[in-house]
């Protein structure tokens, strides 16, 4: 079985700052990572996803994670924030094989502020 | 080209009663999946529909119930609900069942249940 640990629940950062959001998961098989945000009243969109290759992983607006697997972490970064980047952020893998089952950390949430 | 949509946006029903949530997933996509998601926690995947099947499940009582239809749409049923049940209801989909294909997910279904 697979599980994520999203450790912060909350993370404030002014405007333009840098941010690193944490995930550390854990699994006995291959897996895939990704990264999606939820806006209040919204469902999940994704930023960005960790299938193979390179493990620098580039998203949209900005975001990108680095897939570290000698440390089973995927830490979500973005070198300066906006106000708009306020929101709910979900960790999540999904076995390589099969069926894409996911499982959802617990979820970050991002409070910008100016 | 419309997204995931989902009905109705919010339901409130009685303990004991049965509820309906009905998913339509983005155009082109054959594979609907649900999901369960707790106030202040991620995701949790119920099951997913392939080909009108129920292909994978995750770990949720039989009152949980399923249907997808010939034009890809799908049904989640909830029989004897609880209170425990009150949660957002995500409903996504994707283009094929394999594991790096992108989930689209809804904007969901709030249920309460009293």
């Amino acid at each position: 079985a697979q599980s994520v640990t999203q450790l912060d629940s909350q993370v404030p950062v002014f405007e333009e700052a840098p941010v690193e959001l944490r995930c550390n998961y854990s699994s006995s098989v291959s897996v895939y990572l990704f990264w999606y945000v939820q806006y209040p009243n919204q469902g999940l969109q994704l930023l960005l996803k960790y299938l193979s290759g390179s493990t620098l992983v580039k998203g949209i607006n900005g975001f990108e994670a680095e897939f570290n697997k000698s440390q089973t972490s995927f830490h979500l970064r973005k070198p300066s924030v906006h106000i708009s980047d306020t929101a709910e952020y979900f960790c999540a893998v999904s076995m390589n094989t099969g069926f894409q089952k996911l499982v959802f950390g617990t979820g970050t949430r991002l409070l910008v502020s100016p | 080209d419309a997204g995931v949509t989902q009905s109705p946006t919010h339901l409130i029903k009685t303990r004991g009663q049965q509820v309906t949530l009905r998913c339509s997933p983005k155009s082109g996509h054959d594979t609907v999946s649900w999901y369960q998601q707790a106030l202040g926690q991620g995701p949790q995947f119920i099951f997913q529909y392939y080909e009108e099947e129920e292909r994978q499940r995750g770990n949720f009582p039989d009152r949980f119930s399923g249907h997808q239809f010939p034009n890809y749409s799908s049904e989640l049923n909830v029989n004897a609900l609880l209170l425990g049940d009150s949660a957002l209801y995500l409903c996504a989909s994707s283009r094929g069942q394999g594991a790096s294909y992108e989930q689209y997910f809804g904007p969901g279904t709030r249920l309460t249940v009293t």
